[in-house]
């Protein structure tokens, strides 16, 4: 079957960094994507992955391993603001969009 | 810039119920979705549609019937409503499909059937 696994809940300081990862098994693959959702609201973009590497985007990176079926979210000089949940989202052979349960992390100052 | 905008907000229903929820986008969007959120579960995709006058099934259709009869709007009907349909859910529409185009998301509609 279809799986992406992404830890539960992660708590970080603020000004820290935190790595997010994820971990997928899925009918091929066309890409992923990360996305923020603030409690009681709705999911934001926050990046896309097709290809190996690592794609920085201001304080987020987000990094991705084909072979592995892995990608980690890389956040860097954490805000109090940044306390959310983080879904991974993967795109399969067939063009379906797999999404991740989402990791909740929780910003301490 | 309005985006995606869904109503109602919140709702309660009694079991066996119907009731439709809105769906308006204002970005001259091709795709549009509609998924449920649960508590410990990934978004599910219940219905979606790549044009005006299309829909196609998702993960979780059963229940659901949907209507896309303008571009900008995308229906979601609950006919007879049952607890298990109690969830948070979430329109969204894309310019391109879902394989490298990020969705853009409304503020959800929380949904309770007693």
């Amino acid at each position: 079957g279809q799986n992406i696994d992404q830890p539960t809940e992660m708590t970080a300081t603020e000004g820290a960094i935190v790595q997010i990862n994820c971990t997928y098994q899925t009918s091929g693959f066309n890409g992923l994507f990360w996305y923020q959702q603030h409690a009681g609201e709705a999911p934001t973009f926050l990046s896309y992955n097709v290809l190996d590497g690592l794609e920085e985007k201001g304080r987020f990176s987000s990094f991705l391993s084909r072979s592995k079926g892995y990608s980690y979210l890389l956040l860097k000089e954490l805000q109090m603001k940044d306390s959310a949940s983080y879904l991974c989202a993967v795109t399969d052979s067939n063009y379906q969009l797999i999404w991740g349960a989402g990791t909740k992390l929780i910003i301490k100052p | 810039n309005a985006g995606v905008t869904q109503t109602p907000k919140f709702r309660v229903l009694k079991t066996g119920q119907s009731m439709t929820l809105l769906c308006a986008q204002d970005m001259n969007h091709e795709y549009m979705y509609w998924y449920r959120q649960d508590p410990g579960m990934g978004l599910r995709l219940i219905h979606y549609s790549v044009g005006e006058g299309t829909t196609a099934k998702g993960e979780v259709p059963d229940g659901y019937n949907v209507s896309r009869l303008k571009k900008q709007n995308f229906l979601l009907g609950l006919e007879s409503a049952a607890p298990s349909q109690t969830s948070v859910y979430f329109c969204a529409s894309s310019y391109g499909d879902i394989n490298s185009q990020p969705q853009h998301f409304g503020d959800g509609t929380r949904l309770s059937i007693l």
